[in-house]
């Protein structure tokens, strides 16, 4: 299978501050990379889904002002967090496909943000 | 109605017993079907991947798809200790990137 990192695996920050978490495909080039959102003991919430050198599409619900997204290259995308609010605090999930030789997804290993 | 349906347990089993969990889902264009392990605090894991309908079988742990009856199931046998996590199915269709998450099911292996 393939390899996808995640970076940070857990961080702390105040209140309105911007915090940055990394996405990188170590094996393979990613042609679309998703992002998620989980709270405890629920499922995988698909905040938004990018390709390389476009634009992400966020789903319904998610601020695009606050949850930027860049997937500036097939290997690296970044979801930063702006003006983070205690309510932003949950785990957050990277995941990336590329259509041949895999169809299926790869998940980074995720991010516990806590805001103070 | 969900696109995926997976009760999210706790289901709890003694070490050695045959594991049997499962999805049911109501589009009928997924063809993609895959079966996640997540231990607390981490990132999912590809445990299974199966394409249309049929079985599949990888050491200890053993994927069905019927897509009759659009229903999935991922069996783990003589499970372990090790083997206690979420699991969560996913699948998608054909085109588009969307994949489709059941809530997981919480799975714990008593010694």
């Amino acid at each position: 299978g393939a390899v996808v990192s995640q970076h940070p695996s857990r961080v702390i920050c105040k209140s309105g501050t911007s915090v940055k978490i990394e996405c990188r495909s170590l094996d393979f080039q990613a042609t679309t990379m998703f992002w998620y959102r989980q709270f405890p003991k629920q499922s995988l919430m698909l905040m938004a889904t990018s390709n390389e050198g476009s634009k992400a599409t966020y789903e319904q619900g998610v601020e695009k002002d606050k949850f930027l997204i860049n997937h500036a290259s097939l290997t690296l995308s970044t979801l930063t967090v702006t003006s983070a609010h205690p309510e932003d605090s949950s785990f957050y999930i990277c995941s990336a496909r590329v259509l041949r030789p895999y169809t299926e997804a790869f998940f980074g290993q995720g991010t516990r943000l806590t805001v103070v | 109605q969900k696109e995926v349906e997976q009760d999210p347990g706790p289901l709890s089993v003694p070490e050695g017993a045959i594991v049997s969990l499962n999805c049911t889902y109501s589009n009928s264009a997924f063809q993609y079907f895959m079966w996640y392990r997540q231990y607390s605090r981490k990132g999912p894991e590809l445990l299974m991947y199966t394409y249309s309908s049929g079985n599949k079988e990888d050491g200890r742990f053993t994927a069905q798809v019927d897509k009759s009856s659009k229903y999935i199931s991922l069996f783990i046998r003589d499970s372990q200790p090790s083997d206690s996590a979420t699991y969560l199915c996913a699948m998608r269709a054909n085109t588009g990137n969307q994949f489709y998450f059941g809530t997981g099911t919480s799975l714990t292996v008593i010694p």
